[in-house]
């Protein structure tokens, strides 16, 4: 079975405070892939990152990096100084393999207030 | 470069009735992913089309069920509604299908079950 763990429900933080979002995944499967969407106040889900088991290199975008630990089975996402913009409900998911192949399961979501 | 497109946005419906739901996807994608997202539940997969077959389906009764034209817009429909139905329904459209290429997703219909 396949399963998306985010055990933090709700964050708040300051603005311009570093916030690290954490995602624990659960798969059998050797081959998939994890992915971040963030979900802001006006409802439309949006593409963030995505990445395959093969490549545990962590990466930087702007204000926004990712940790691939394949070890602890976690993909956790951190936010640099965050802005008041960053306030959304932000989905780890997974997609795995053989039959699952393109079936993407989210994780319940967690979410982020930036306050001013 | 238009979006992901879904009619109706809101839709109320009693128990018993059935109901569709459509999702245009962007120009060029051939894959057509829909969730049911609700409080309790969250984001759910339903089923995922590509080029008007459906390569794989979650845990719904059979109630729910989909299709996918030709032109690559599909529909989703619910038949005997039930109260938990209600719920917001998303679509989401890539290319070759979520896990390779990026997905995108359109507003969502809201379907609210009387």
């Amino acid at each position: 079975a396949q399963k998306v763990t985010q055990a933090q429900t709700e964050i708040s933080v300051v603005e311009k405070e570093d916030v690290t979002l954490d995602c624990v995944y659960e798969t059998r499967d050797t081959t998939y892939y994890l992915f971040w969407y963030k979900q802001p106040p006006s409802g439309e889900l949006v593409f963030l990152i995505r990445r395959n088991s093969f490549d545990e290199q962590n990466e930087i975008s702007g204000r926004y990096s990712w940790n691939f630990q394949k070890s602890t089975s976690s993909f956790n996402f951190t936010i640099t100084a965050s802005q008041v913009v960053d306030s959304a409900v932000y989905f780890c998911a997974l997609s795995g393999g053989g039959s699952s192949y393109d079936k993407v399961i989210f994780g319940p979501g967690t979410s982020l207030s930036v306050i001013p | 470069k238009a979006g992901v497109t879904q009619t109706p946005r809101y839709l109320i419906k009693t128990r018993g009735q059935q109901v569709t739901l459509s999702c245009s996807p962007i120009s060029g994608h051939r894959s057509v992913s829909w969730y049911q997202q609700t409080p309790g539940q969250g984001l759910q997969f339903l089923f995922e089309y590509f080029s008007e077959t459906q390569r794989n389906k979650g845990n719904f009764p059979g109630r729910f069920s989909g299709r996918q034209f030709s032109n690559s817009r599909s529909e989703m429909n619910v038949s005997t509604l039930e109260l938990g139905d209600s719920a917001l329904y998303l679509c989401a459209s890539s290319r070759g299908g979520p896990r390779t290429d990026t997905q995108y997703f359109g507003p969502g219909t809201r379907l609210t079950v009387l």
